[in-house]
């Protein structure tokens, strides 16, 4: 049972690209989260989804960035025209549907997002 | 408005020493889970604790929950230079929509 895929694992853009982040959950998870870490820095929420639903998305930035979960395939963290500032370590982690006390989540090994 | 609170921020200590590292919150956790997460890497799980006052080991490590649900703690014993990291804890607040809510972590080294 593969784990949390992302990829890539470091990604390079220019000012003013598009960042495309990909997210496989583990198999049988229907939930995915995604986060924003700067370096020294602590794991920042920004959206919380199941496949084809937002449920959370209080922590992503109002303008350039959208996230989805489509029925098939992966999730997509999308950032558009990125700045210096979107540099940071990005990671996914999925779970099952949350029932009970003891669902617990996983997480990928992250990308990269280098902005030059 | 920072739910799960850790303490201490950062803590450098040498080989063999015990730690204990402590995740508090004011609102009552269905569960709370501990990570490791090492430099470039994605943090790892180590146990769930969800019952009140539960105590959990991994070799070293001791995970208790407190009884009211609200607070967590982790000992390390005879820290090595394996256990450098970053700890993190999480939990679900089953009255916040069902998100993950994250402490900002424990940065541990350990020094030969």
């Amino acid at each position: 049972n593969a784990g949390v895929m992302q990829n890539p694992r470091h990604l390079v853009r220019r000012r003013g690209q598009e960042a495309r982040l990909r997210c496989s959950p583990m198999k049988g998870h229907s939930h995915v989260y995604w986060y924003r870490q700067l370096p020294e820095e602590g794991l920042k929420f920004m959206v919380y989804l199941q496949k084809e639903n937002i449920i959370d998305e209080s922590g992503m930035p109002k303008e350039r960035f959208s996230a989805e979960f489509p029925k098939e395939g992966p999730s997509i963290l999308r950032i558009q025209q990125v700045v210096r500032g979107d540099s940071a370590a990005y990671f996914c982690a999925s779970s099952p549907l949350v029932q009970g006390k003891g669902t617990e989540a996983f997480f990928g090994q992250g990308t990269r997002l280098t902005v030059v | 408005t920072q739910l799960l609170e850790q303490s201490p921020q950062f803590l450098s200590i040498q080989e063999g020493e015990n730690l204990t590292v402590y995740c508090n919150s004011s609102s009552v956790f269905s569960s709370l889970q501990w990570y490791r997460q090492e430099p470039g890497e994605g943090p790892v799980l180590l146990v769930t604790v969800v019952t009140g006052g539960e105590v959990k080991k991994l070799k070293r490590l001791t995970f208790q929950f407190g009884d009211a649900r609200k607070d967590s703690s982790l000992h390390i014993t005879a820290a090595q230079p394996g256990d450098t990291g970053l700890y993190l804890c999480a939990g679900f607040n089953a009255g916040n929509n069902r998100k993950l809510i994250w402490g900002l972590g424990t940065s541990l080294a350990v020094n030969p």
